[in-house]
């Protein structure tokens, strides 16, 4: 069966510290895709990064970067120099084989304080 | 970028009523379109995938006739939500895939009185 796991409900960080949002996996697929979403309180889903599962090299995409550990199934999200407007949900997400929907995993409710 | 335009934004509505939302990709042909649903709190779960010219496939446990989808156009989505009731309320949101990436409307919040 495939699907995605977050374990952190909620995370807190300082403004300027570094925050890593976990995220597992399980597929027998080899190919799928993993994606990070942020969606603040207006509901809105904002993309943020993408690694592809033949990727060689973990994916950055300014202040976020996926530490992808593929043996582990594993594909953490790094948040760097963390800042107030981060607060929000991350939801970690999916897609593998065939199939075209992005599936999520529960969330992690994050908030950055001063 | 792509571009979804999800409307409306929220409406509310009386039970038994009917309440149609449109997805229209902006600069692009969308052939697959998905609709999600979201309590509060929750994650986005998948309703249902929408293809241009078909039937859309609905994910188990979605009344099918309760949520009715069309997908006439390569730029037009709808769903209907028909005979609408309190337990229905919830946020309604929809994507697209565009090339390799997936683009999301702004999502509709539906609250049925």
């Amino acid at each position: 069966a495939q699907k995605i796991t977050q374990t952190q409900p909620g995370m807190f960080v300082q403004e300027k510290e570094a925050v890593t949002l976990d995220c597992t996996y399980d597929t027998s697929d080899p190919s799928y895709g993993l994606f990070w979403y942020k969606q603040p309180s207006s509901g809105e889903m904002i993309f943020l990064i993408y690694q592809g599962s033949y990727d060689q090299q973990n994916a950055t995409e300014g202040r976020y970067s996926l530490n992808f550990q593929k043996a582990r199934k594993s594909a953490n999200l790094v948040i760097s120099a963390s800042q107030l407007g981060d607060s929000a949900m991350y939801f970690c997400a999916m897609t593998w084989g065939s199939g075209y929907a992005l599936n999520f995993g529960k969330g992690t409710s994050l908030l950055v304080t001063p | 970028g792509a571009v979804v335009s999800q409307h409306p934004s929220w409406v509310i509505c009386k039970s038994g009523t009917s309440v149609k939302i449109e997805c229209r990709s902006l600069d692009f042909q969308a052939t697959t379109m998905f609709w999600y649903r979201q309590f509060p709190k929750q994650s986005l779960m998948l309703m249902a995938t929408s293809n241009e010219g078909s039937k859309a496939t609905y994910e188990q446990g979605v009344e099918k006739d309760k949520f009715l989808i069309n997908h006439a156009s390569l730029t037009l989505s709808t769903l209907t939500v028909t005979s609408a009731h309190p337990e229905d309320s919830s946020f309604y949101i929809c994507s697209a895939r565009e090339n390799y990436g997936y683009t999301f409307g702004s999502g509709t919040r539906l609250t049925v009185v």
